[in-house]
């Protein structure tokens, strides 16, 4: 499975945008890039994934490069309750639905 | 909440003992993982099942073992218990159908070895 790059913390004002930057230079064609996040101790919590068209949900916006070497997660006004680690993970297509591997992460905090 | 149900909560034994943790998935999915996070290290894959039968095994020792039953329940046992073996242990599920779709995980077992 490809390899992702994350920076290990960033912090964020409340209220304003959360962008939080991800490298997956050896990505396959075949490859989701997913987002998950974890909130002190909780279970991660599925954010957003995509392929290779930028996408929106009602948390957040995936942005992905057109040669899908990079991508950035969105939050559009980040609040307090978004401070959590960060993952991106790339997942290959599987009929049986491969395992998400978990890196590092980034550690959002929100700050007041 | 996700769907998914793990139990119990907490656990709390002694080393050597044995344990068994249960994970319910989200109605309809197929797929069923377990992951371990110790305190100084992040989520780590052990094994999963895909209706019914182990279809990835990850970094699980030979005391630990999985099974997933008719219903498509799981259970993850693990034996000899050492102290090392204190984590938290999420499990998450799936529908098959590629890689386009996201795995939704339950709440923990956070099980304490004394």
């Amino acid at each position: 499975d490809a390899k992702t790059t994350q920076p290990p913390s960033m912090d964020c004002a409340e209220g304003r945008a959360a962008n939080l930057p991800c490298n997956h230079s050896t990505i396959s064609g075949n490859e989701y890039v997913y987002w998950y996040r974890q909130i002190h101790s909780q279970g991660p919590q599925y954010i957003i994934h995509g392929l290779k068209n930028n996408e929106t949900n009602e948390m957040a916006s995936l942005i992905i490069t057109e040669d899908r070497k990079s991508s950035t997660l969105i939050l559009p006004h980040a609040t307090l309750r978004d401070t959590a680690v960060y993952y991106c993970i790339v997942r290959p297509f599987s009929g049986s639905a491969r395992q998400l591997t978990f890196g590092s992460g980034t550690q959002l905090t929100v700050l007041p | 909440d996700s769907g998914v149900t793990q139990t119990p909560k907490h656990l709390i034994t002694a080393t050597g003992q044995r344990v068994t943790l249960r994970c319910s998935p989200r109605s309809g999915d197929l797929s069923v993982y377990w992951y371990q996070q110790s305190l100084d290290q992040g989520l780590q894959f052990l094994i999963q099942y895909y209706n019914g039968e182990e279809r990835a095994k990850g970094n699980i020792l030979e005391r630990f073992s999985a099974q997933q039953f008719p219903d498509l329940h799981s259970e993850l046992n693990l034996s000899s218990l050492e102290l090392g073996d204190s984590a938290l242990y999420f499990c998450a599920s799936s529908v098959a159908g590629g890689g386009g779709t996201e795995a939704f995980f339950g709440q923990g077992t956070r099980l304490t070895v004394v």
